[in-house]
């Protein structure tokens, strides 16, 4: 157990519709990352928040958002589902800002868009 | 530009063979960091190692061993008398000191471990 909690486990949808989904960091952690895992993208990083500021961007869409709240969670919001949007969603976190740190990874939310 | 390749996408070995993973990497930053991360059947992702650019000591941890080589920009990860609980999708990372940590990928390595 890695100690960060991803809600729900699995999420089934429909196009065009919105979904968040939702990470506990581990206790003392305060940076969260989000990526997204895809059969054809592979493991891609999708953005980083650090003590509630957006720190760092990677190859998230415009229809996707995130924000990480004073209690540290955050939540990562999709919208306009498209059937490509289905994937396994992973919420990391780790105790620094930069590079090197280890980072936690939660169980995952399954993500089919239908 | 950053990138991990993984040019093995599956392997498949009898228990007991040894494997290697291998890794190759590119950055044009001095301080960087690579990771192996371990993917079972279950799905999660479970970490295994952290290399910092500076220290090119090899690592062995029980049966896993790591072999970072500057030179050849690569970082292969050995397991040693393989078992079927090893079976899984094997990435490696790599993170650059100054990008804020996120973790670019590899497309993974299958490994196969069949008793």
């Amino acid at each position: 157990d890695s100690g960060v909690t991803q809600t729900p486990k699995h999420l089934i949808t429909a196009t065009g519709q919105r979904v968040t989904l939702r990470c506990s960091p581990r206790s003392g952690d305060l940076s969260v990352y989000w990526y997204q895992q895809s059969l054809d993208q592979g493991l891609q990083f999708l953005i980083q928040y650090y003590n509630g500021e957006e720190r760092a961007k990677g190859n998230i869409l415009e229809r996707f958002s995130a924000q990480q709240f004073p209690d540290l969670h955050s939540e990562l919001n999709l919208s306009s589902l498209e059937l490509g949007d289905s994937a396994l969603y992973f919420c990391a976190s780790s105790v620094g800002l930069a590079g090197g740190h280890e980072q936690f990874f939660g169980p995952g939310t399954r993500l089919t868009v239908l | 530009a950053q990138k991990v390749t993984q040019a093995q996408t599956e392997i498949s070995v009898v228990e007991k063979e040894d494997v290697t993973l291998d890794c190759v990497y590119e950055t044009r930053d001095t301080t960087y960091y690579l990771f192996w991360y371990k993917q079972p059947p279950s799905g999660e992702l479970v970490f295994l190692i952290r290399r910092n650019s500076f220290d090119e000591q090899n690592e062995i941890s029980g049966r896993y061993s790591w072999n970072f080589q500057k030179s050849t920009s690569s970082f292969n990860f050995t397991i040693t008398a393989s078992q079927v609980v090893d079976s899984a999708v094997y990435f490696c990372a790599l993170s650059e000191y100054n990008q804020g940590g996120k973790l670019i990928f590899g497309q993974g390595t299958e490994l196969s471990v069949k008793p």
